[in-house]
């Protein structure tokens, strides 16, 4: 157990919808980053927020958008969703900025129909 | 090197055998690399961070090299035994540091 957590574990929605993902870093962890794993493809770095703040973003949708929230846990808003959204969503959390180990969650595997 | 990039794609070793793969990742702006277990079916495991031009690091039978002025990293497994089977994967940061770009990975499959 890594000590994060991603809630759901599964989703399943229609196209056009809008879900949530939820990430709870390990305790004490000021970084989360959100990452997306489609079929047959590596993971590509979404965003990354630290102590509260937006820090860096990579490949991210505008239909996507994220937040981390005081408590410093953190979401992922998918929006308007497409067939290719599908994938396997992983978030990590780490204490520091890039210097110290990030800890995955187990994955949230959203599939859009 | 723009992206990051791990070699070979996989490889098939018999148990016992000692083995290396590459990250290749860009020399200009690095912060720090991550190399990461990842077994089928779980989530990424970290391994090693490296920030240092010629760090080491070593956890039992696994060490990294890193040599950030060419832009790249070593991973030995020495006597590899099945259930060092799985993909690893090298991430590299920049120093915007807040962004991680992943390799594509190295898949390992250990032979009793």
């Amino acid at each position: 157990d890594s000590g994060v957590t991603q809630t759901p574990k599964h989703l399943i929605t229609a196209t056009g919808q809008r879900v949530t993902l939820r990430c709870s870093p390990r305790s004490g962890d000021l970084s989360v980053y959100w990452y997306q794993q489609s079929l047959d493809q590596g993971l590509q770095f979404l965003i990354h927020y630290y102590n509260g703040e937006e820090r860096a973003k990579g490949n991210i949708l505008e239909r996507f958008s994220a937040q981390q929230f005081p408590d410093l846990h953190s979401e992922l808003n998918l929006s308007s969703l497409e067939l290719g959204d599908s994938a396997l969503y992983f978030c990590a959390s780490s204490a520091n900025i890039g210097i110290t180990e990030a800890f995955f969650g187990q994955g949230t595997r959203l599939t859009v129909v | 090197i723009l992206n990051v990039e791990q070699s070979p794609q996989s490889l098939h070793v018999q148990e016992g055998d000692s083995t290396n793969f590459t990250c290749s990742f860009p020399s200009s702006n690095f912060y720090a690399l991550h190399w990461y277990r990842w077994e089928t079916a779980k989530s990424p495991e970290a391994l090693f961070v490296m920030t240092l031009n010629g760090d080491e690091k070593k956890k039992g039978r696994i060490s990294a090299t890193l040599n950030t002025k060419e832009g790249y990293s070593y991973l030995y497994i020495k006597g590899s035994q099945p259930e060092d089977s799985a993909t690893y994967l090298c991430a590299h940061h920049n120093t915007n540091a807040g962004k991680s770009t992943f390799g594509d990975g190295t898949t390992l499959t250990v032979k009793p």
